[in-house]
């Protein structure tokens, strides 16, 4: 079984500061791990995935995670925010292996201050 | 293009009217998952389906709730009969991606039960 645990409900960071949100996971197996974005009124868009290969990964709008097995992580950061970053974002986990449904954690709303 | 057409996009009915949710992979797809995101409950998954068999139901809620895909481009999701509590956004989502570990989400439907 995999479980995900985003601490916190809500980000709040200036534009031009550092963006981390954090995630940690539990699995049983090696996982497949992903951060999804949600804008207001929107569907979950991809913002980056982790499956096997290289532990730092790189997504879309200047995002990038960290895999650490050892400290089971998988944190997103973003070196810059932007206005536009402000969203939801999804931390999910996923056991290796067909017919895996993805386990969700429950969500860090990211606020960008002016 | 691995696209989800969902619809309708908003409904608003009823207490213990029917309520048929759809959703339509623009690309045939044999996975296709369902999920409900409320404030209260975040992002639930509801039931996924592989090869157009469901293969995990457990989320759904009771049996007021019933799912169905009939071929990999068309899926349905039923309420009868609907109750408040069912008010959410309905998500549907499909696999992608070079090893189909890639869950690729519709817009939504936002179902209000009045």
């Amino acid at each position: 079984a995999q479980s995900v645990t985003q601490l916190g409900s809500h980000v709040s960071v200036s534009e031009g500061a550092l963006v981390l949100l954090r995630c940690n996971y539990s699995s049983s197996v090696p996982p497949y791990l992903f951060w999804y974005v949600q804008y207001p009124n929107q569907g979950l868009q991809l913002l980056l995935k982790y499956t096997t290969g290289a532990t730092l990964v790189k997504g879309i709008n200047g995002f990038e995670a960290e895999f650490k097995k050892s400290e089971t992580s998988f944190h997103l950061t973003k070196p810059s925010a932007h206005m536009s970053d402000a969203a939801e974002y999804f931390c999910a986990v996923r056991a290796t292996g067909a017919n895996s449904k993805l386990t969700f954690g429950k969500g860090i709303t990211l606020s960008v201050r002016p | 293009d691995a696209g989800v057409i969902q619809s309708p996009r908003h409904e608003v009915t009823e207490m213990g009217q029917e309520v048929t949710l759809r959703c339509k992979p623009i690309s045939g797809h044999n996975s296709l998952f369902w999920y409900r995101q409320t404030m209260m409950r975040g992002l639930e998954l509801l039931i996924y389906f592989n090869n157009n068999v469901p293969i995990d139901d457990s989320g759904m809620p009771e049996d007021r709730f019933s799912a169905k895909m009939p071929n990999a481009s068309f899926s349905t999701l039923k309420i009868q009969p609907s109750e408040p509590r069912d008010s959410a956004v309905y998500f549907c989502a499909i696999l992608r991606g070079a090893l189909y570990n890639e869950q690729f989400f519709g817009p939504g439907t936002r179902l209000t039960v009045l």
